[in-house]
């Protein structure tokens, strides 16, 4: 059964427009939740995470949203640039070691 | 500084046959992972290492899959024998603290058993 879930398997966005990636989780165990960006043939690169004990975190033009009721989290990109297109993982842990990832959702930026 | 390093980067085995994967850590991180994607489908954890000690192998798939951190640096992932279903992408991952801390991968290893 899994505890995490990203159901859009791929997105296509226009250069400059807002990219937003959705994911979703069942387990409310989980108080740490990280988005990866993973290119072609290179491992998944850390993105940004948030705890549990807030609902927004920012970086530059990556911002991710928690909402704990929905068990839902979501990462917006804005402006998207060609650049960010990659495939993109959300992870949750319930603070410890054992990462628990989606499955992906493959983001393509149109220039 | 050096990230995680994998070899070999691909690998491709026929059914049966034997399979090592090394992995090197960032330097200084006692914490060692290794995970696995198959074909579309979600990273997978495989077993956490704390130096040399596994901590947490819950996630390796059977007895055909034995891996070791002698020493405390890398890590080695053996397959044998190596079944069709094996096949995936094998990362490896490591940090210097657990507890949900960022972990950072390294490029992975492509295995193609047939």
């Amino acid at each position: 059964d899994q505890q995490v879930k990203q159901n859009s398997p791929s997105l296509s966005v226009q250069e400059g427009r807002i990219s937003i990636l959705n994911c979703d989780y069942t387990n409310s165990m989980f108080d740490y939740f990280l988005w990866y960006k993973k290119y072609p043939a290179e491992g998944p690169t850390f993105l940004i995470s948030i705890s549990s004990i807030k609902d927004k975190n920012e970086d530059g033009r990556f911002t991710v949203f928690l909402n704990k009721s929905a068990k839902h989290l979501s990462l917006h990109i804005v402006p998207s640039q060609p650049g960010d297109s990659a495939v993109y993982f959300c992870a949750a842990t319930p603070g410890t070691y054992k990462y628990i990832f989606g499955t992906g959702t493959r983001l393509k930026v149109l220039a | 500084e050096a990230g995680v390093t994998q070899f070999p980067s691909h690998s491709v085995i026929e059914k049966g046959q034997t399979v090592t994967l090394r992995c090197d850590p960032i330097s200084g991180h006692d914490n060692l992972y290794w995970y696995r994607r198959v074909m579309g489908k979600e990273i997978k954890f495989l077993l956490h290492f704390v130096k040399e000690s596994k901590q947490d192998e819950s996630g390796m798939p059977n007895n055909r899959f034995l891996a070791e951190r002698t020493g405390g640096t890398y890590s080695t992932l053996k397959v044998q024998p190596a079944e069709l279903e094996d096949s995936g992408v094998y990362f490896c991952a490591s940090s210097q603290f657990a507890g949900g801390k960022t972990q950072y991968f390294g490029p992975g290893t492509r295995l193609l058993v047939l």
